[in-house]
């Protein structure tokens, strides 16, 4: 099973700043890389797919890199809305398992 | 516009079944891999089971058998049915669909809660 490990676990990020989150696999696997959005009381979103490829509607702001192991999403300018828990997750196969997730906070 | 109706959460007990739905509408239900995912009160998200358009089925190894996925095309609907369950089954649990062709999640269900006490 490939597991991810996102850091940190909480990071704190004033109006306007840049906020960056990482985001490893065990093992490879290439650009099949996905970052969700979870607000409280809210279901999952999806933010990016193949690693650096904006879903319908996501803003700019929120871009994607990286492939193999090592991948990293950056929000450019924090707004208040984009407080949230941010998730990648691998599907380079069926089983599209997740990190445990990045706590994004105003600071 | 995607949508996906989950039904079927509550309270059961430990040892007790139940099967959770999940209604599109939107797209053409029939051509779409979906997938089960859980968040456990505070939690992550754990993906617990793949259904493909053909019906390939997969399941997290730690399900150990005791849920079992299931589409019905004709009613546009997805299932859950879960078994033995243990308090450590409660959670929010989401169906959410596959982008075509690949294996990420575009669209989720609003998520329906399942508590698992005596």
């Amino acid at each position: 099973e490939i597991v991810m490990t996102q850091s940190p676990a909480t990071l704190s990020v004033s109006p306007g700043e840049r906020a960056t989150l990482s985001c490893r696999a065990s093992q490879s696997v290439g650009s099949n890389l996905a970052w969700y959005q979870q607000k409280p009381g809210q279901p999952p979103r999806l933010l990016i797919y193949g690693a650096s490829t904006r879903a319908t509607g996501i803003p700019a702001r929120f871009s994607g890199s990286g492939s193999g192991t090592e991948f990293t999403l950056i929000i450019s300018s924090l707004q208040s809305e984009d407080v949230a828990v941010y998730y990648c997750q691998q599907y380079n196969d069926w089983s599209g398992t997740f990190g445990q997730g990045t706590k994004l906070e105003i600071k | 516009e995607v949508q996906l109706v989950q039904s079927g959460g509550g309270l059961v007990q430990p040892g007790g079944s139940l099967r959770l739905s999940c209604a599109a509408s939107g797209f053409t239900f029939s051509t779409y891999s979906l997938n089960w995912v859980r968040q456990a009160p505070g939690k992550g998200l754990e993906w617990l089971s793949y259904i493909s358009s053909s019906g390939v089925i997969y399941y997290a190894d730690s399900l150990k058998g005791r849920f079992t996925i299931s589409r019905d095309n004709a009613k546009n609907s997805l299932y859950l049915q879960m078994d033995s369950l243990t308090a450590d089954d409660t959670a929010l649990y989401y169906c959410a669909r596959g982008s075509y062709g690949d294996y990420y999640f575009d669209n989720w269900g609003q998520g329906t809660l399942v508590t698992v006490s005596s």
